[in-house]
């Protein structure tokens, strides 16, 4: 059954510490996305790539947010130092490049910043 | 550019009906729709293509008007399964950038 597997489910960490989040999209899927779900905001889209390549990342605060593909079975979403206001779910899915087809998510990185 | 949706929240009965409504403020390419259970990863509802093409859901209807740069999903006699967030999602190009909403709580009380 082909799923999208993020890591890790849940994390604690303490202001200032790095932050790597990571993503295995489906296999053949061309497109990866990085959505930020808060109450206030919803799902806020932070990156996204096609074919690996990054499309648009407009949606992420630069100087401390990076994110890439270093293949088409990882991609990762790192913060760097994290910030009490980074604490949220974060979500990761993967489409397939022909057609306007559907998003699989993974199930998401629940990040907490003390 | 984030699309509006309305209501925030809305409130059924089983049996009963409901309207979400998605609108943007730029030309739209598609309309997708997603539900998410609470603690759970959004899942793929619907898309409405522009031109009028549909895919998705059989017990869950939608409409899109491309001028007014809108869509609707409308959920009939509803079910406790119904229950969730419902979010939309806009294209507004040929590109692969979709842009959800700030979602729409539903909760179907026996």
């Amino acid at each position: 059954d082909a799923r999208v597997t993020q890591t890790p489910r849940d994390k604690v960490t303490e202001m200032g510490q790095e932050v790597t989040m990571r993503c295995q999209p489906i296999l053949g899927h061309n497109t990866v996305f990085w959505y930020r779900q808060t109450m206030m905001q919803g799902l806020e889209l932070l990156a996204y790539f096609r074919n690996r390549a990054p499309l648009d990342d407009s949606g992420m605060p630069k100087d401390r947010f990076s994110a890439e593909m270093p293949d088409a079975t990882l991609a990762t979403l790192k913060i760097q130092p994290s910030e009490p206001r980074d604490s949220a779910v974060y979500f990761c899915a993967s489409g397939q490049r022909e057609g306007d087809g559907e998003l699989f998510f993974g199930e998401g990185s629940r990040l907490t910043v003390l | 550019q984030q699309p509006v949706q309305s209501p925030q929240a809305v409130i059924l009965r089983e049996g009963e009906d409901a309207v979400i409504n998605c609108s943007s403020s730029k030309a739209l390419y598609s309309v997708h729709w997603y539900r998410q259970k609470h603690g759970e990863a959004p899942v793929f509802l619907m898309i409405l293509l522009k031109g009028g093409e549909q895919k998705g859901h059989e017990k869950i209807s939608a409409s899109f008007n491309e001028k007014k740069q809108q869509s609707s999903l409308y959920l009939t006699a509803s079910q406790l399964s119904y229950s969730g967030t419902y979010f939309c999602g806009t294209r507004g190009g040929s590109n692969y950038k979709l842009t959800f909403g700030k979602g729409t709580l539903l909760t179907v009380n026996p």
